[in-house]
């Protein structure tokens, strides 16, 4: 079954400071990816995702970048922020309806200002 | 519009004990997912719904867990004779459609259910 590993597992950076969290992924047949950010006592909000017919996706300060060939994508965050501080959970699935994700295990990314 | 909620929101129970944990999902969606968030590790797939049926049990990990939905609506996942190790934050997420064609839409989560074995 689908593995996914996730690095670094804490990123501390200064406010205005970019972020690069990464992702691989073991499964070739995946090609959804999306990215959750979790704040302390509430549930995982999605903030951006891609599919594998890009390989590049930008909203606002969130960029993620997909490359299906080495089995791998990264989330980044640019110009960073205080409110930016959360864990961050990349994942991945088929992209067909009712897929199971397989979650990383977490980025807890502190941005201090 | 209002999230997927979920209750209780905490839940403390002694060991042997039986639990249920509650899930309302977005109104019209029509796939439901439970997940399961354990100290210090990410998310683990349970369960899946389409409609009130589940064509995906995989996850669950044990035959003291299950899970049902009625009325294309709430599910509740139980846990019969608790163990320390069942200890977590369960988590629900719904999706709007569950149509292959559709490819995978975005899972919204809710707070979770965060379950304490005694």
């Amino acid at each position: 079954g689908e593995n996914v590993e996730q690095h670094p597992s804490t990123l501390s950076v200064q406010e205005g400071d970019s972020a690069v969290i990464k992702c691989t992924y073991s499964d070739s047949a995946s090609n959804y990816f999306p990215w959750y950010k979790q704040e302390l006592g509430k549930g995982p909000q999605l903030i951006i995702d891609i599919r594998s017919n890009v390989g590049e996706k930008k909203d606002q300060r969130i960029a993620v970048t997909l490359n299906k060939t080495a089995k791998h994508f990264s989330l980044h965050i640019t110009e960073t922020q205080p409110e930016d501080s959360a864990v961050y959970f990349c994942a991945a699935s088929l992209n067909q309806a009712g897929t199971a994700l397989i979650f990383g295990k977490g980025t807890t990314l502190s941005v201090s200002s | 519009g209002a999230g997927v909620s979920q209750s209780p929101s905490n839940k403390v129970t002694e060991k042997g004990k039986d639990v249920e944990l509650r899930c309302d999902p977005i109104s019209g969606h029509t796939a439901l997912y439970w997940y399961r968030q354990s100290l210090g590790q990410g998310l683990e797939f349970l369960i899946y719904f389409q409609g009130n049926s589940a064509p995906d049990k995989s996850g669950l990990p044990s035959d003291r867990f299950s899970a049902e939905r009625t009325g294309g609506s709430v599910s509740t996942l139980t846990i019969q004779r608790t163990q320390q190790e069942d200890s977590a934050v369960y988590l629900c997420a719904s999706s709007p459609y569950a149509r292959v064609d559709r490819g995978t839409d975005t899972q919204y989560f809710g707070p979770g259910t965060r379950l304490t074995v005694l």
